[in-house]
C-alpha cells in the first residue's frame, strides 16, 4: 500500500489568500510530482522534482511554487489564490521512471480538493 | 503535448470486451496504464517498455508500438469492477515527467 499524504483534503478559502497544500511520502522516493486535475477531466503536470532543492515546471502553467527541502515533503503553495485556482491538486512520487532504471510507477495521494471563492 | 486517447467514453454489458487507444506526437521510452475511479487517486495498471511489448493484469491487457508511438489497452469479459477512466501516461527521453492522456471512461453496465 502506498504511504503518500496530502492534507487538506478539502479546502475552501476566499479570494487572496495564501494557500499551502502538503504532500509527504514515507518510502524514500526521490521523485515526486503535481497534477492539477478539474472534475472528470484530465491530468496536468504542473510540477515535479528530481529529488532535494530541484524542483521544475511541468507541462501545464502554473501559478503556485513549490519547494523541496526534504526527501519526503514537497508542498504546494499558492501566494494569493483565484477562483481560477478551483480544482483538485493530487500529489504522486515515484522510485524513478523507467528511462532512469526505475520501476516507472506513480503513488499518487488522495488529493487536496480546494476551493476559491 | 498530451497524448490523445480513444474512444473518450464507452459503455459496455459485463462480459463484453474494449479497447482503449492511446497516442502520442513524440517518441517514446514508456507507456503506462492507470485507472482512476470517481473520487479516488490513480492506480497504476501496468508499464509497457519495449516497442512491440504485450503485458497482461488478470483480464487486462496492453500493446506497445514503438515506431507508431501508439499503445492499446485491451479489456476482455469486462465486469463491474472495470468501470472508472482509464489514463495512458507516457514517458519520453532524458527528463523523469509523465505525461497523462486525455482519458477514456468506461461504464461497465449489468
Amino acid at each position: 500500500e502506498a504511504d503518500i499524504y496530502q492534507t487538506p483534503r478539502y479546502l475552501v478559502i476566499g479570494t487572496g489568500k495564501k494557500i499551502t497544500l502538503e504532500c509527504s511520502q514515507t518510502m524514500g522516493h526521490d521523485k515526486m510530482y503535481w497534477y492539477q486535475q478539474d472534475p472528470g477531466m484530465e491530468l496536468h503536470l504542473i510540477h515535479y522534482s528530481y529529488g532535494v532543492n530541484s524542483t521544475e515546471k511541468g507541462d501545464l502553467s502554473s501559478e503556485s511554487t513549490v519547494s523541496r527541502i526534504r526527501t519526503e515533503h514537497f508542498p504546494l503553495t499558492l501566494e494569493s489564490a483565484r477562483p481560477s485556482h478551483t480544482s483538485q491538486y493530487l500529489c504522486a512520487s515515484s522510485p524513478g521512471l523507467a528511462a532512469t532504471g526505475g520501476t516507472g510507477e506513480l503513488f499518487f495521494g488522495e488529493g487536496s480538493r480546494l476551493t476559491v471563492l | 503535448q498530451q497524448p490523445v486517447q480513444s474512444p473518450q467514453a464507452v459503455i459496455l454489458r459485463e462480459g463484453e470486451d474494449a479497447v482503449i487507444n492511446c497516442s502520442s506526437s513524440k517518441a517514446l521510452y514508456s507507456v503506462h496504464w492507470y485507472r482512476q475511479k470517481h473520487g479516488e487517486a490513480p492506480v497504476f495498471l501496468m508499464i509497457l517498455l519495449k516497442g512491440g511489448e504485450q503485458k497482461g493484469h488478470d483480464k487486462i491487457s496492453a500493446s506497445f508500438n514503438e515506431k507508431k508511438q501508439q499503445s492499446s489497452l485491451y479489456l476482455t469479459a469486462s465486469q463491474l469492477s472495470y468501470s472508472g477512466t482509464y489514463f495512458c501516461g507516457t514517458e519520453g527521453f532524458g527528463n523523469e515527467k509523465l505525461t497523462f492522456g486525455t482519458g477514456t471512461r468506461l461504464t461497465i453496465i449489468p
